[in-house]
């Protein structure tokens, strides 16, 4: 049973540039959430995604958007890099509403340079 | 305001010494309260949830205990393996934040031979 997985693994950016990341969640899991996480740092919430809807969203700006797909894998996407977006971009599952435990991917290493 | 605190923010055992690593959190209607263990540069992976006061978790090593206030985590005779930061994270029982995790910035557990 595959987990969560994410793609690409590693991404270097230039400042103003635009990227997505994409997301599978773990077989069974329907709800989609996006962390990032800074060096040093706990992973603090972007947003949640549901039934192709954003549910919930964190503090995070506008030049963070994403997408839920019929078949429940997702996208993060920011717009307008900055260099405070360098980060560990985390995404998590978890199955059907019951968003208690939420199983995490192995992260998308974003450099802005 | 929901916050997780988390200390200390490092910890060096020997191989064999037992020790805890310990949670305060601030939360307006605990809904769960999750363990966490991350290597670098990797995702987290799951260990433990705790949803009510007076419950403990156990697995190998590491057993997770809850209080109203705080959460420890106890490990048992560690070994070099055990090498890796720790997270805890709440989820708030509230509609509004429904399902996002509040996460501590962590501890690093250093065990050495």
């Amino acid at each position: 049973d595959a987990g969560v997985t994410q793609s690409p693994t590693h991404l270097i950016k230039t400042r103003g540039q635009q990227v997505t990341l994409r997301c599978s969640p773990k077989s069974g899991h329907d709800t989609v959430s996006w962390y990032q996480q800074a060096l040093g740092q706990g992973p603090q919430f972007i947003f949640q995604y549901y039934e192709e809807e954003e549910r919930q969203r964190g503090n995070f700006p506008d030049r963070f958007s994403g997408h839920q797909f019929p078949n429940y894998s997702s996208e993060l996407n920011v717009n307008a890099l900055l260099l405070g977006d360098s980060a560990l971009y985390l995404c998590a599952s978890s199955p059907l509403d019951s968003t208690y435990e939420q199983y995490f991917g192995p992260g998308t290493r974003l450099t802005v340079t | 305001e929901d916050q997780v605190t988390q200390s200390p923010e490092a910890l060096r055992l020997q191989e064999g010494e037992s020790s805890s690593l310990n949670c305060s959190y601030t939360v307006s209607g605990l809904r769960g309260l999750f363990w966490y263990r991350q290597d670098p540069g990797k995702g987290p992976e799951f260990l433990f949830t705790l949803y009510s006061a007076g419950e403990e978790k156990e697995k190998e090593r590491l057993k997770a205990t809850l209080t109203k206030k705080e959460s420890f985590l106890h490990i048992t005779a560690p070994k070099p393996e055990d090498s890796a930061t720790y997270l805890c994270a709440v989820q708030a029982g509230r509609g509004s934040t429904l399902g996002r995790l509040y996460f501590g910035r962590g501890t690093q557990l250093t065990v050495w031979p």
